[in-house]
């Protein structure tokens, strides 16, 4: 089992809907999650990270956790062309030495 | 302005050489990071610092070798004992601030190609 899993995808969504993407992680000691969006060819940048429990908001973007279910998700409202991405889930475990990647969710909004 | 630079963007190797690839960042973190992506991968740490003259191995060092003598500088060598060594290579560097979990931030990366 990797130690931070998300569907490769690709998720093709519509202009103007809820884009929701999920990550699943192994270690139940983990303490913080973040979520980073990738273009092709360029490094990834940081959206949020969240380490309570529940929801967090930041613009159109919503952070969601749930550490019983070892459940992380992004939710991008009103997704726009530019949203096209690649989405990655990282999770800082137990230790807290290092980030955990997943492999990314590649996220398409068609028109 | 403040940032975390790699140079250089595009580095081509022959077989057998080493390489070494920088990474600068004047935002006084305190640890950096190097990390290996390949196609359709996520990001796989290949060392990390967390204060100056230390570092240690992350999952897959072999074949690669760092030092850390400025707090601003993480330098990675690729030797010629890393076998599959094309790949786009991203340094990050992270800090801890009150209130806010150690966040690690990207360079633009340094796409290598072996010849």
């Amino acid at each position: 089992q990797k130690e931070v899993e998300q569907n490769s995808g690709p998720l093709s969504v519509p202009e103007g809907a809820i884009a929701s993407l999920n990550c699943t992680y192994s270690d139940r000691g983990s303490q913080s999650f973040f979520w980073y969006r990738q273009y092709s060819g360029k490094s990834p940048e940081l959206i949020m990270f969240i380490y309570s429990n529940g929801d967090k908001e930041d613009g159109r973007f919503t952070a969601q956790l749930n550490k019983a279910s070892q459940y992380v998700s992004l939710l991008i409202r009103d997704s726009q062309p530019s949203d096209s991405a690649t989405y990655l889930c990282a999770v800082m475990g137990s230790s807290a030495s290092k980030i955990i990647f997943g492999s990314g969710t590649r996220l398409s909004i068609r028109p | 302005d403040g940032g975390i630079t790699q140079s250089p963007k595009y580095l081509f190797r022959k077989e057998g050489q080493n390489v070494t690839l920088s990474c600068e960042q004047n935002l006084n973190h305190d640890a950096m990071y190097w990390y290996r992506q390949d196609p359709g991968q996520g990001l796989r740490l290949i060392y990390y610092s967390q204060i100056v003259n230390d570092f240690q191995k992350g999952d897959i060092a072999e074949g690669y070798s760092v030092s850390r003598e400025k707090k601003e500088s993480f330098p990675l060598t690729v030797t010629s004992a890393q076998k599959n060594p094309t790949a786009f290579y991203l340094c990050a560097s992270s800090t801890r601030t009150s209130g806010s979990p150690d966040t690690q931030y990207f360079g633009p990366g340094t796409r290598l190609t072996v010849l």
